[in-house]
């Protein structure tokens, strides 16, 4: 197993474009969070998932946002009609006990 | 969200030791307290856990106050590959729900001065 793998590394896309990031959690992994980081600040949470079951979405930035894992294993995270300040770093981690495991991110940049 | 404090910044020499504070003075009896690094360009990856006790392990150790509201990460020998942002981080028991989640702050950037 090589990791938590997130796909794409970057994209850039035009205002008011949809987009959607894949994440690949590690192997037998429960749970699976989202996290979006700003330069100079901490990961900040977006949401969580336990098997499939999203347990934790309150903290999504707005309605454009939206994130799935429907089988229990990848998940995604749309962001539709995308704004300038929706560029970061978007991350995705696994677990199964204590320990999480944080993928390398996909870069956004909004033009 | 139980709230951390960390310095902003801290400096170091190679190989010599560094003590990384944290303040949590609205720490619950439950809350366990949850250090992860991040360098440059990389996802963050975990550091060390505790809840009472002191914690040794591969990459550092864990001093955790007798009243529980602060704890200082000890990496017992810089080297430059240590320097990153250190993050503090209060975590209620794992079982799901919002309490097992990590909830990241500002962290300290460390650098390492060879």
């Amino acid at each position: 197993d090589t990791g938590v793998s997130q796909d794409p590394r970057h994209k850039i896309t035009k205002r008011g474009q949809n987009v959607t990031f894949r994440c690949d959690p590690i192997s037998e992994h429960n749970r699976l969070y989202w996290y979006r980081q700003t330069l100079g600040q901490g990961p900040e949470f977006l949401t969580y998932f336990q098997n499939e079951a999203q347990l934790e979405k309150s903290r999504l930035l707005s309605d454009r946002f939206s994130a799935e894992r429907p089988k229990g294993s990848f998940s995604t995270l749309e962001i539709q009609r995308t704004e300038q300040g929706d560029s970061a770093m978007y991350l995705c981690a696994s677990s199964s006990t204590v320990e999480a495991f944080f993928g390398q991110g996909t870069r956004l940049t909004v033009v | 969200d139980a709230k951390t404090t960390q310095p902003n910044s801290m400096e170091s020499n190679e190989e010599e030791p560094v003590h990384l504070p944290c303040n949590h003075s609205t720490i619950s009896g439950t809350d366990y307290i949850h250090w992860y690094r991040q360098l440059p360009s990389q996802g963050p990856e975990y550091v060390i856990h505790g809840l009472t006790s002191n914690v040794n392990n591969r990459m550092a150790s864990l001093a955790i106050a007798e009243d529980r509201k602060s704890s200082t990460l000890i990496l017992h020998r810089a080297t430059l590959r240590d320097a990153a942002v250190y993050y503090c981080i209060l975590r209620g028991p794992s079982g799901g729900g919002s309490q097992g989640n990590l909830i990241f702050g500002k962290g300290t950037k460390l650098s390492v001065k060879p």
